[in-house]
């Protein structure tokens, strides 16, 4: 059972686009939910977090978009860069202990 | 401050052997968990060890263990290899183990290729 479900799979964007990153999840017991970078040949690194009593936040040039009623969360890339260019994953999890349930990631190229 | 470290980065196994992945969290962080990274299954978690004491466990059969030591360093073991089993192991440490006060700070990965 897929409990975060990641879209698009893919996505191609200019150099100053906005990748848009859409995940739903199923389990309402889930309040943490983070966003992570990888790039090839790396681990997943932390880029960004929220938590359900917050609408959005935003860290430098990423911004996550929270809807608690739709079960949907989102990630903003502004002005996105080459160096941009990553596959990203968004996750979920319950307060206690460390399990991270993963979406399934999104591969996001931006074009110079 | 080092980073988590995994060895060995690659690994070569035969279907039916048995394998050992090590794992450095960062200095201090006391909570050491596993993912297992393929493209068809995405992240998964294997399990999560705190004060060496296993807390939690993913969906993984039990040819799949781990263990933690009391330098919080800590290993998996894959036994009976299957052809499968071939995946990124990721080894992620924090400080305390609840994610949104500490959060997870991933090693770059053992590539095992079993054949």
């Amino acid at each position: 059972q897929q409990q975060v479900k990641q879209s698009p799979q893919s996505l191609i964007v200019q150099k100053g686009g906005i990748p848009i990153i859409n995940c739903a999840y199923e389990n309402t017991a889930f309040d943490y939910f983070p966003w992570y970078q990888q790039f090839p040949g790396k681990g997943p690194a932390l880029l960004i977090a929220i938590r359900p009593d917050v609408s959005e936040k935003k860290e430098g040039r990423f911004t996550i978009s929270f809807n608690k009623s739709a079960k949907q969360f989102s990630l903003h890339i502004m002005d996105s860069q080459p160096g941009d260019s990553a596959t990203y994953f968004c996750a979920a999890s319950k307060a206690a202990g460390n399990k991270l349930t993963f979406g399934g990631g999104t591969r996001v190229l931006v074009k110079p | 401050k080092a980073g988590v470290t995994q060895t060995p980065r690659y690994l070569i196994k035969t279907r039916g052997q048995q394998v050992t992945l090590s794992c450095s969290p960062i200095s201090g962080h006391r909570s050491v968990s596993w993912y297992q990274q393929t493209p068809g299954q995405g992240l998964q978690f294997l399990f999560e060890y705190f004060s060496e004491t296993q807390r939690n466990k993913g969906n993984f059969p039990g040819r799949f263990s781990g263990r933690q030591f009391s330098n919080s360093r800590s290993e998996m073991n894959v036994s009976t290899l299957e052809l499968g089993d071939s995946a990124l192991y990721l080894c992620a440490s924090s400080l305390w183990g609840t994610p949104y006060n500490s959060p997870l700070h991933f090693g770059n990965g053992t590539r095992l290729t079993v054949t």
